[in-house]
């Protein structure tokens, strides 16, 4: 168990939709990333938070959103959701930047139709 | 930014038989090093980093890695390798702002 809690564990719903991705990171972690994966696109970095402030964009669309609020717990918001955003969704902590590793939780699933 | 390069997408190997993950990379600064490995349905796991010191790096599962700086690799291994090993493996750098992580390679344990 990484201690990273992440929910829910799957979703469902359909195209045009909003949902949101909840993330605990480990106690004590003060950065929390956002990972998306699927067959042909790999691991794709989308936001990293450290300490409630956003801190490096990689690869995230302009509908879909994250903040980290001040318990450290973070949301990934994707807004008119397409076919082609059903992927496993990650959030990994880590203690501090740098050389901490990252520790993943277990993702969400989500599946558009 | 960095690439991280993972030579092979598949390895097949046969149970009991050592293996070896190829992993490059483009930085030739001081960066951190990792190996994740992923289990079907599950979040990434931490198997080794090396951070500093000795290049030879051992990790969990009898797995280990070893850092070659001018080679810019990290290569890793595992002597005998079992059923349980099949899973995906990711190479990933930290250049000291974020994150890089390689494309994966799919090993396949094969009794």
């Amino acid at each position: 168990d990484s201690g990273v809690t992440q929910t829910p564990k799957h979703l469902i719903t359909a195209t045009g939709q909003r949902v949101t991705l909840r993330c605990s990171p480990r106690s004590g972690d003060l950065s929390v990333y956002w990972y998306q994966q699927s067959l042909d696109q790999g691991l794709q970095f989308l936001i990293h938070y450290y300490n409630g402030e956003e801190r490096a964009k990689g690869n995230i669309l302009e509908r879909f959103s994250a903040q980290q609020f001040p318990d450290l717990h973070s949301e990934l918001n994707l807004s008119s959701l397409e076919l082609g955003d059903s992927a496993l969704y990650f959030c990994a902590s880590s203690a501090v930047e740098g050389n901490s590793p990252l520790h993943f939780g277990n993702g969400t699933r989500l599946t558009v139709t | 930014a960095q690439s991280v390069t993972q030579l092979d997408s598949q390895v097949p190997v046969f149970e009991e038989a050592p293996v070896e993950l190829r992993c490059n990379y483009s930085s030739s600064v001081s960066v951190y090093l990792f190996w994740y490995v992923q289990y079907p349905n599950q979040g990434l796991q931490l198997l080794l980093k090396y951070l500093s010191g000795s290049t030879l790096v051992k990790g969990i599962n009898g797995f280990e890695a070893e850092f070659n700086k001018s080679q810019t690799s990290f290569h890793l291994r595992k002597p005998s390798v079992h059923i349980s090993d099949t899973a995906e493996y990711f190479c990933a750098v930290n250049d000291f702002s974020q994150f890089y992580f390689g494309t994966g390679t799919s090993l396949t344990v094969i009794p």
